[in-house]
Formats: structure tokens, C-alpha cells, sequence
């Protein structure tokens, strides 16, 4: 079973900075998806970056970027020049396709952000 | 556009009783997953549906949840029976088409059993 882990549980970070959020997975599969999403105060779940596993090139969406590491099976979040609106619990998730068409996202437990002024 | 959209939006119900959650995914979204998340954790998968069929429904905890999704749009889970255990919040996503694009998830609904 494919299962996703992020070991910070909680991070902080002064404004304007730079931290990253580490991700690991566990996977037979060569192809698949990894995704990190975004939970505000507000608990929507907002999309932040996606990355293709058979692309090498890392994904990047303006100040997010990632550091996918296919070997080691890593997938952490780079959000620089940090935002009071980046607070939020962030969660790395993993896509998998399974047999007859369907797919599913598997989550980690989560890394909760604290961006400080 | 308009985003997917969940109702209700918070829902209280007495243990035993039957409740019906309801899911409008983005316009012309094939796809649509249900996904349940307790305080603190992840989402966790339910159900998947491919237009009408459901194609997968391995997450179901058991025989008091069910999902339908009879026109290829809207979808119903009904949960029957609540228990305090099946206090959650449960969120529905709707992705254009399966192979790894992206899913998008509505606002949840937050289900209180007491």
C-alpha cells in the first residue's frame, strides 16, 4: 500500500522568508503523481503544485517550488519570500491509479505553517 | 467559473438517524471523489466515480455508507444509521478526467453525530 509521510508536524517561519516542508512516500509504482495541497484557517483545500513522476524537471508555481527526488522517493515544498497568507496546514498527497480506470490521492498527515510578521 | 459546491455546509444529527450529503462537482468535470478528513489529519479516500459508474468504493468503512451519482453530475453519499464515530468532515472533488489531473475539492460539510 502506497502511504505518504510528513514528519514536521508543525513550522514556522518569519515573513519574507524561506522555509521548506519535507514529504516522503512509499511506492512500487514507476509512474504516478504527487501533489502538495494547501489548508487554510478556512479548511478549503487549495491546489498549490503538481509533479508529473516520469518529468525530472522540478514543478514550479511562482513562490512555490519543489525538490522531487524519484530515487529517494522525496517530494519537499520550497516557499520562499513567505507570506502572512501562507499560514495554513499543508498536505502532501500521491496519486495513484489503480486497476479499471480509477485513481485515488493518498494524504499525509500534514505540516502546519505558521508564517510570523 | 463556479467552484464545487457541498450542502449542507454543516449538519447535526442524532445518532441512528440517516443523513444525505450533497455534492455539485465543477461543470463538465467526468470524475468525482468523496473523501472523508477527521480534525487533524488528512483526507481519506471513500469512493471514486467515473460519470455514473463507481468505479471504485474500496474506502467505504462499511454498509451504512453508500454514493450514487445517477446523472453523471450531481452525487448523493448517504451515511444511514450515524453513529458518533461517522462525525467528520467529508469533502467531495471533481477532477476534469482520471489520470492524474488535478482534483478539486469543494468546501466540505462538517458532520456532527450526538
Amino acid at each position: 500500500a502506497q502511504t505518504v509521510t510528513q514528519s514536521q508536524p508543525e513550522m514556522s517561519v518569519q515573513e519574507a522568508e524561506t522555509v521548506t516542508l519535507s514529504c516522503t512516500y512509499d511506492t512500487s509504482e514507476s509512474n504516478y503523481y504527487l501533489f502538495w495541497y494547501k489548508q487554510p484557517p478556512s479548511r478549503q483545500m487549495i491546489l498549490v503544485i503538481r509533479q508529473e513522476a516520469y518529468k525530472q524537471q522540478n514543478a514550479t508555481e511562482n513562490r512555490f517550488s519543489v525538490n522531487f527526488q524519484k530515487a529517494a522517493k522525496s517530494f519537499s515544498l520550497k516557499i520562499s519570500d513567505s507570506q502572512l497568507g501562507d499560514t495554513a496546514m499543508y498536505f502532501c498527497a500521491f496519486m495513484t491509479f489503480l486497476q479499471g480506470g480509477s485513481e485515488k490521492l493518498v494524504f499525509g498527515k500534514g505540516t502546519k505553517l505558521t508564517v510570523n510578521p | 467559473g463556479a467552484g464545487v459546491s457541498q450542502s449542507p455546509r454543516y449538519k447535526v444529527t442524532k445518532r441512528g438517524q440517516d443523513v444525505a450529503l450533497r455534492c455539485d462537482p465543477i461543470s463538465g468535470h467526468v470524475s468525482l471523489y468523496w473523501y472523508r478528513q477527521a480534525l487533524g489529519q488528512g483526507p481519506e479516500f471513500l469512493t471514486y466515480f467515473n460519470y455514473e459508474a463507481q468505479q471504485d468504493k474500496s474506502g467505504l468503512p462499511n454498509d451504512r455508507f453508500s454514493a450514487e451519482r445517477p446523472e453523471g453530475s450531481i452525487s448523493t453519499l448517504t451515511i444511514q444509521r450515524t453513529e458518533q464515530r461517522d462525525s467528520a468532515m467529508y469533502r467531495c472533488a471533481s477532477s476534469l478526467w482520471d489520470r492524474g489531473h488535478e482534483q478539486y475539492f469543494g468546501p466540505g460539510t462538517r458532520l456532527t453525530v450526538t
